[in-house]
């Protein structure tokens, strides 16, 4: 089955620094990118997704990269904000499967 | 984004009782709804995939007769925790699939809080 590796664990990051979260995986069907963000005792909300037919996607602060040759993905949050402090989670699936979560990466963004 | 509700929010039983925990999706239908279970610090486990009309398919490990998930209709699936006891105390949290031209999306509930003591 699929195996998803997200690195680091824990950023710290200077606000207005940029932040890089970077995951894993081992399927090589797998198409399907989502990043998650779950803040302190409230649901994973979803903050981006690519899929494999993009290299790269934007949404304002955020951006997500994909290289499916070497299969990994990175999040890329920049002028980052204390609002942006949560654990962030990346998640692979390929179709008809279920999501694999990565383990997580608690930010911390100090003003 | 599409909208999931969960109930309870949070839940406190006395061992042995069963809970019961519903996941709805409010403004699409989820022929296929997924049960997490997230302990503090960790990720997010996957317990069950949940399919409207037919068995729930359980992950390795996951007791089937202590996690009962009924998935009755398109917009609701529910996870009865069976004779609870405290090491089931936990954060569970639902999601639902959400397929929209051909692309599948997963969307989350506010999640449950369960306390057995």
């Amino acid at each position: 089955g699929e195996n998803v590796e997200q690195h680091p664990s824990t950023l710290s990051v200077q606000e207005g620094d940029s932040a890089v979260i970077k995951c894993t995986y081992s399927d090589s069907a797998s198409n399907y990118f989502p990043w998650y963000k779950q803040e302190l005792g409230k649901r994973p909300q979803l903050i981006i997704d690519i899929r494999s037919n993009v290299g790269e996607k934007k949404d304002q602060r955020i951006a997500v990269t994909l290289n499916k040759t070497a299969k990994h993905f990175s999040l890329h949050i920049t002028e980052t904000q204390p609002e942006d402090s949560a654990v962030y989670f990346c998640a692979a699936k390929a179709a008809g499967n279920k999501l694999t979560f990565g383990g997580g990466t608690r930010v911390l963004v100090k003003p | 984004g599409a909208v999931v509700s969960q109930h309870p929010s949070r839940v406190i039983c006395k061992s042995g009782t069963s809970v019961k925990i519903e996941c709805r999706s409010l403004d699409f239908q989820a022929t296929t709804m997924f049960w997490y279970r997230q302990f503090p610090k960790q990720s997010l486990m996957l317990m069950a995939t949940s399919n409207e009309g037919s068995k729930a398919t359980y992950e390795q490990g996951v007791e089937k007769d202590k996690f009962l998930i009924n998935h009755a209709s398109l917009t609701l699936s529910t996870l009865t925790v069976t004779s609870a006891h405290p090491e089931d105390s936990s954060f569970y949290i639902c999601s639902a699939r959400d397929v929209d031209r051909g692309r599948e999306t997963q969307y989350f509930g506010p999640g449950t809080r369960l306390l057995v003591l």
